[in-house]
């Protein structure tokens, strides 16, 4: 069965502090991974990644995989309160045309002024 | 990416009646997932829907409890019958198209 492992499960810090943000996982026939924020309802994507050491950047945020060791960080910058929110890592997996996204529990991330 | 339209928002149903969710994608795509996130729980697979086909449910989800359609390439359902108050969540749906995207959500109470 498919794994995906989040921690811290929950953080709280102070504006302009920096966060990483844990993702690792077991799966079978990897082929993705990918990071999440939700706020409400939907998650808003935020990063897909493929290829080990290669870091995706958006802004504040940034991201990098390890296919070796299995694991992906999610680290923020100069965090605000707007990034207060539930940070949700997934892994696509499978095989031919069944591959589908495996979900950790999330880490809750509160931003305090 | 795709832009998916999901409704209803939100709705306070009885035990023992139906709701049906919908999803309109603002293109065509191959496969639809539906998702059910339960109270402070991450998002689990219910089943993933192509067109003209029947839908494929991941294990403990089945299709008397949850049916889908899938017509078109564009639009899918999702049923969710005889509702007890554990079926309470947030119902998902997805595309594979530019990283997953999500519709909105349809956040579900049952009294």
């Amino acid at each position: 069965e498919d794994k995906v492992v989040q921690s811290p499960l929950s953080l709280v810090v102070h504006e302009g502090d920096t966060v990483t943000l844990n993702c690792s996982y077991e799966v079978t026939n990897f082929r993705s991974l990918l990071w999440y924020k939700q706020e409400k309802k939907a998650p808003t994507f935020l990063f897909m990644l493929t290829s080990s050491g290669i870091e995706k950047k958006s802004g504040r945020l940034s991201s990098i995989l390890d296919k070796k060791e299995l694991f992906s960080i999610l680290n923020i910058t100069a965090t605000q309160t707007g990034d207060s929110a539930v940070y949700l890592c997934a892994v696509e997996a499978g095989g031919g045309s069944n591959y589908k996204l495996t979900f950790g529990k999330g880490t809750l991330l509160t931003v305090n002024p | 990416s795709a832009v998916i339209s999901q409704k209803p928002s939100r709705d306070i149903c009885q035990r023992g009646t139906s709701l049906t969710i919908q999803c309109q994608v603002d293109s065509q795509v191959t496969m639809m997932f539906w998702y059910r996130q339960q109270p402070g729980q991450s998002l689990t697979l219910i089943a993933t829907a192509n067109q003209g086909s029947e839908a494929t449910y991941e294990s403990g989800f089945v299709i008397d409890k949850f049916p889908i359609s899938r017509p078109n390439l564009t639009f899918s359902t999702l049923t969710v019958s005889n509702m007890s108050p554990e079926d309470s969540s947030i119902y998902l749906c997805s595309t594979g198209l530019g990283g997953y995207t999500f519709g909105s959500g349809t956040r579900l109470t049952v009294v």
